[in-house]
Formats: C-alpha cells, structure tokens, sequence
C-alpha cells in the first residue's frame, strides 16, 4: 500500500489565479496519476506524471492549463492556472505502489477547490 | 477504449441486509482488471476489491465480494450485513492488468443504509 498526502486539503480561490497542489507519496513509485471530479461526477484522469519526463495528458487537458511536476519518486505537483468557477473540482493525486501489480490506485484525500 | 457503466444512481438498504451495486464494462483489452472504490462525504477514495479478468474465482474482502460475469461483462460488487457507514458512493473502475495504465471510472451509485 501507499500513503499519499495531499495540500492543501480546500481551499477557495479567485478567478483569473492559480493554485498548486502537492502530492507527497510515502515511498517511491514510478508513476503519479491526476484526477479531477467535478461536482456531482465521476473521476476523470487529468494526466500521468513520469519521473524525469513530461507529464502525459488526456484529451481535454492541456499542458498551459494543468502543469506538472514530478521532480523525484514521492512528490509531484499540479497546478490548476488561470482559474474558473468551472474549474471547482476535487483534484485526487494517485499512485500504483510496487509489485504484485493489480493496477490498484492509492488515493490521496484529495484537494477542494472552490473558484469564486 | 474502455468504458464502465453503472445504471443505478442511488440505492437503498437496510441495515444488516445485503445489497448489489451493479456494474458493466467494455474493453478491447484480453487482460484486465476491475476495481471497486468507495467514496464517503468526505471525499477521499477507499480501494474496496479487485478482481483480475483471468482469476478463476470471485474476490471476496470481509463484507464485499465481487460477482464476476466474464461472459456478461459484469462486476457487481455485493456487500453483506450493511452497515451505516456504509452509506456512500461507490465507483466501479477497470484498468489494464498489471498496472500502469490509466484506469477509467464508472459514474457511481450513492448507497444509503437505513438504520
């Protein structure tokens, strides 16, 4: 299993700012995942986060609008720039710890953003 | 692509009676594996079960079991003897087996256990 530790927690923003959460994972994992899930909604993967390489993102996800960082194997970040009401989501930063993989995502508590 | 579809929104249940969170999936992938998550008010996502698309028998953790339907394509997830703190929402997921791959949700059901 994993600890993930995420900050911050919520928070409430203005439009037009931006916001970076961090996500800290107790041990050392190849790959970080990204959620966003907007009210009411299922989780949608935002981007995969490799150590020491560009961040791959989904369809919809743009690289100016949601930059990340992954600069070592327990700790990533992801920016939520220029913000919108529309952007108010709960942002959930996982992992797939070591062997034997079952692709099972350990989740952080997940960070909530309300834009105002 | 793959895709889950959970057709109930909301559940009730009694509590100590057994209920069934429905789940189908589609994937073009021979091996894979299927997830159920819960996740209470509070937000966080709780891993609850996995099963892998080639194990022979159903997963079971304490109170949850997994029906597996390969031919069906479906993966209900079946908790026993509810509890309050049961009452949440409950994602099914699937993923490609062996990990690393991105792992699609299903839309959820809200489960609420009556006392």
């Amino acid at each position: 299993s994993a600890v993930i530790s995420q900050k911050p927690s919520r928070d409430i923003c203005q439009r037009g700012t931006s916001l970076t959460i961090q996500c800290q994972v107790d041990s050392q994992v190849t790959m970080m995942f990204w959620y966003r899930q907007q009210p009411g909604q299922s989780l949608t993967l935002i981007a995969t986060a490799n150590q020491g390489s560009e961040a791959t993102y989904e369809s919809g996800f743009v690289i100016d609008k949601f930059p990340i960082s992954r600069p070592n194997l327990t700790f990533s970040t992801l920016t939520v720039s220029n913000m919108s009401p529309e952007d108010s989501s709960i942002y959930l930063c996982s992992v797939t710890p070591g062997p034997p993989d079952t692709g099972e995502l350990f989740f952080g508590e997940g960070s909530r953003l309300t834009v105002l | 692509a793959q895709k889950i579809t959970q057709t109930q929104p909301g559940m009730f249940v009694q509590e100590k009676e057994a209920v069934t969170l429905d789940c189908t999936y589609d994937t073009s992938d021979p091996s894979y594996g299927l997830f159920w998550y819960k996740q209470p008010s509070s937000g966080e996502m709780i891993f609850l079960i996995y099963q892998g698309s080639y194990d022979q028998q159903n997963a079971t953790e304490g109170r949850y079991s997994l029906n597996f339907q390969k031919a069906r394509k479906s993966a209900n997830l079946v908790i026993s003897a509810s509890q309050l703190g049961d009452s949440a929402m409950y994602f099914c997921a699937i993923g490609n087996s062996g990990g690393y791959q991105k792992v699609t949700f299903g839309t959820g059901t809200k489960l609420q256990v009556i006392p």
